[in-house]
C-alpha cells in the first residue's frame, strides 16, 4: 500500500535559518502529493500541492518539487519566522480518495 | 463560512460509555474522512466514505463505526469507549482529486 516517511523532530532553527524537512513516499501510480500545517491547536491547513512529476508548489515562501526519479516531495524555506512553529504533514492521494500521512514533524523556530 | 464543523471540540468520557462525534460539511464533497492524532503517529484512518450511502475501514477501524446517510453528514460513534481511544479526532472531506479540507477537531478523553 501507500506510504509516507518523513524526517523525525522536533527540529529547532533560529529565525532567519533555511529549513529543509524531508518526505518520500511509496505508491502505486501518479498520486498527488501534499505538505499540511498544523498550528497549536487548530486542525491542518493545506500549505501547498503538486500533483504531477517536476510540479513545484509554493506558498508562503515554502516551497516543494515532486520528484518521482526520487519519490520525494522534500519541504523547504529559505528564512523562517517564529510564526512557523507549528507541526508540517507530509501526504499523498493515491487511487480511491484516500489520504495517507507521515508522522508529522513539529518545527520550533527560536529568535 | 464554508467548510468542516466538528462537535463537540472536547469530551471527557467514562470507560464503556457510548459516544459520537459529529461532523457537517457544506462543501458538497463527496469523500469524508476520520482519523485520529496520536503523539509520534502522525494521523491514522479509521474510517472513510466515498460517497453518501457507502463507508470502508481504514487503518485502525476496531471499537468505531460510522454511517453516511447524505452528503453532509458523517458521524463517528464509539459503541464502548475504552482508555486507548483517548486522542484527538479530526474530520475530513475532499471533492474530488484536490486538497482535503480539515475540521479543527476533537479531543476527546476516555477514563
Amino acid at each position: 500500500g501507500n506510504s509516507v516517511t518523513q524526517m523525525e523532530g522536533p527540529v529547532t532553527l533560529s529565525e532567519e535559518a533555511f529549513l529543509t524537512i524531508n518526505c518520500t513516499y511509496t505508491a502505486t501510480g501518479y498520486p498527488s502529493l501534499f505538505w499540511y500545517v498544523q498550528y497549536p491547536g487548530e486542525g491542518l491547513q493545506l500549505l501547498l500541492k503538486a500533483t504531477k512529476a517536476d510540479d513545484k508548489g509554493s506558498n508562503k515562501g515554502f516551497e516543494a518539487t515532486y520528484r518521482k526519479e526520487t519519490t520525494s516531495f522534500h519541504l523547504e524555506k529559505g528564512s523562517v519566522q517564529v510564526s512557523d512553529s507549528a507541526v508540517y504533514f507530509c501526504a499523498l492521494s493515491g487511487g480511491g480518495n484516500k489520504l495517507t500521512f507521515g508522522t508529522g514533524t513539529q518545527l520550533k523556530v527560536e529568535l | 463560512i464554508a467548510g468542516i464543523t466538528q462537535a463537540p471540540t472536547s469530551q471527557i468520557l467514562a470507560a464503556g460509555r457510548r459516544m459520537t462525534l459529529r461532523c457537517t460539511q457544506d462543501m458538497r464533497h463527496n469523500a469524508m474522512y476520520w482519523y485520529r492524532q496520536d503523539l509520534g503517529l502522525g494521523l491514522r484512518l479509521i474510517h472513510y466514505s466515498n460517497t453518501a450511502g457507502t463507508t470502508g475501514k481504514g487503518e485502525v477501524p476496531d471499537g468505531y463505526s460510522v454511517s453516511r446517510a447524505n452528503t453532509d453528514d458523517f458521524p463517528l460513534t464509539l459503541a464502548s469507549a475504552v482508555p486507548s481511544q483517548t486522542s484527538v479526532y479530526f474530520c475530513a472531506s475532499k471533492g474530488g482529486p484536490t486538497e482535503a479540507f480539515f475540521g479543527q477537531g476533537t479531543r476527546l478523553t476516555v477514563v
